[in-house]
């Protein structure tokens, strides 16, 4: 079956500029997480949503990110005003629990170029 | 807080080569441990898992055992193939609701024929 999909694969955008990165989700995996990779590091936590509530966005690195899941299915990570240290790679993953037990699925990722 | 230290990379090996990756934790409580592959051109993908002290996660050939008294959960295969040739992410998950996983900084693999 279809995997966690991410687009685009790859954004672009010059410094200041506002962006949104998408994620479409396992179909009927509840559980969603956005993780952010630096190169030659390991990813990090961004935000976790049960359903359509964000359950913790203790990762977001200021308020320039935010992250919504509107219907419980599709989510957007946006980000405003945009700095080159947000160049990395956007992962996004889910997961038919919020706690325990399954594992996570994870999309390719987006690769995000701030110039 | 929560961290996960891994083997410096990158790691290049002859096929049929005898290899470990070493991992080692910090972590208030009791986590679960892991290691994700990441192949060329594709996403995170789980390789094997434990979840309590003295269990061996396997996979593929590859295997991890969670030794407690050492904090580690080392990566090993007996005989790697040109195939495995990807990067290995230790990564520890508390779960406090979420699973927020900590990742290690991932170690890069690569197999010669």
């Amino acid at each position: 079956g279809a995997g966690v999909s991410q687009t685009p694969s790859n954004k672009v955008t010059e410094k200041g500029k506002y962006v949104e990165l998408r994620c479409d989700p396992i179909s009927g995996h509840t559980a969603l997480y956005w993780y952010r990779q630096s190169l030659g590091q390991g990813p990090e936590f961004l935000i976790y949503f049960q359903g359509t509530g964000a359950a913790d966005d203790s990762g977001l690195p200021n308020d320039r990110f935010f992250a919504v899941r509107p219907e419980g299915s599709v989510s957007t990570l946006k980000i405003q005003r945009t700095e080159r240290g947000d160049s990395a790679m956007y992962l996004c993953a889910s997961s038919s629990q919020g706690a325990g037990g399954s594992p996570l699925h994870f999309g390719n990722g987006t690769r995000l170029t701030v110039t | 807080g929560d961290s996960v230290t891994q083997m410096e990379g990158p790691v290049t090996l002859s096929e049929e080569a005898f290899l470990t990756i070493n991992c080692t934790y910090t972590a208030t409580g009791y986590p679960s441990l892991f290691w994700y592959v990441q192949y060329p051109g594709e996403g995170l993908q789980l390789l094997l898992k434990a979840t309590k002290a003295d269990d061996k996660g396997s996979n593929k050939g590859f295997e991890a055992t969670y030794r407690k008294e050492t904090t580690s959960f080392h990566l090993e295969k007996g005989s790697v193939q040109v195939s495995d040739s990807a990067v290995y992410f230790c990564a520890l998950m508390v779960i406090q609701g979420a699973q927020k996983l900590v990742f290690g900084q991932g170690t890069r693999l690569t197999i010669n024929p």
